[in-house]
């Protein structure tokens, strides 16, 4: 999980502005993944992305957006459709999506808004 | 789709103790159920995982098992130390997409 870096750690924007959270690894894992982390919800699927240029909407989708232009890249964006943006982003990839494989996890993503 | 439960939500153990968090799922077709591990501030990071093809697994303290026709696993941990202490995360994976759904987690602590 060294291999994955998300930046910045710590996030502040204004209600109303979009926000893009970066997700970067150099595992050369094909699959990606976003998901949010609320106190006492545990971790719920935003996005994932199977390959390069092809991403599927998870269980809490709305208001988010991605894109998978590298393969080592999965960018989140947060925009201001999103009801209650704050909370923790966490990225995670696995070697693909044939599995099961293990999902390695990066450091994540504070963001506040507001 | 997919609904994992996991209880209890905090569990308290005395050091040496063991610990003993539960999760049932609701997919009959899941076949992997990995457990993270997760200290305040940081990435979950996986303990131990099983397949729908095992009924047990070890790893020195930790053990998993998992009953399919119940459709439930529980994460075992024995002779608990003040490092266990953290939130711990039971999830489920039908394997299509490698997607993961996870319980809720369990915040245990280890007192002294």
């Amino acid at each position: 999980d060294g291999g994955i870096t998300q930046s910045p750690k710590y996030l502040f924007r204004k209600e109303g502005q979009n926000v893009t959270l970066s997700c970067e690894q150099n595992l050369n894992h094909d699959a990606m993944y976003w998901y949010r982390q609320d106190p006492g919800q545990g971790l719920r699927l935003i996005y994932y992305s199977q390959i390069v240029n092809d991403f599927q909407k998870g269980d809490i989708a709305e208001g988010y957006s991605v894109s998978r232009e590298k393969k080592e890249s999965f960018p989140l964006t947060v925009t201001s459709a999103q009801k209650n943006p704050t909370a923790f982003y966490l990225c995670a990839t696995a070697l693909g999506v044939a599995g099961p494989y293990e999902q390695y996890f990066g450091p994540g993503t504070r963001l506040t808004v507001t | 789709g997919e609904n994992v439960e996991q209880h209890p939500s905090t569990l308290s153990v005395q050091e040496g103790d063991s610990a003993v968090i539960k999760c049932t799922y609701s997919d009959s077709a899941s076949n992997y159920f990995p457990w993270y591990k997760q200290e305040l501030g940081k990435r979950p990071q996986l303990i131990i995982d099983i397949r729908s093809n095992v009924g047990e697994k070890k790893d020195q303290r930790i053990a998993v098992t998992l009953n399919k026709t119940a459709k439930h696993f529980s994460l075992h941990i024995t002779e608990t130390q003040p490092e266990d202490s953290a939130v711990y995360f039971c999830a489920a994976s039908t394997g299509g997409g490698n997607k993961l759904t996870f319980g809720t987690g369990t915040q245990l602590k280890v007192e002294l």
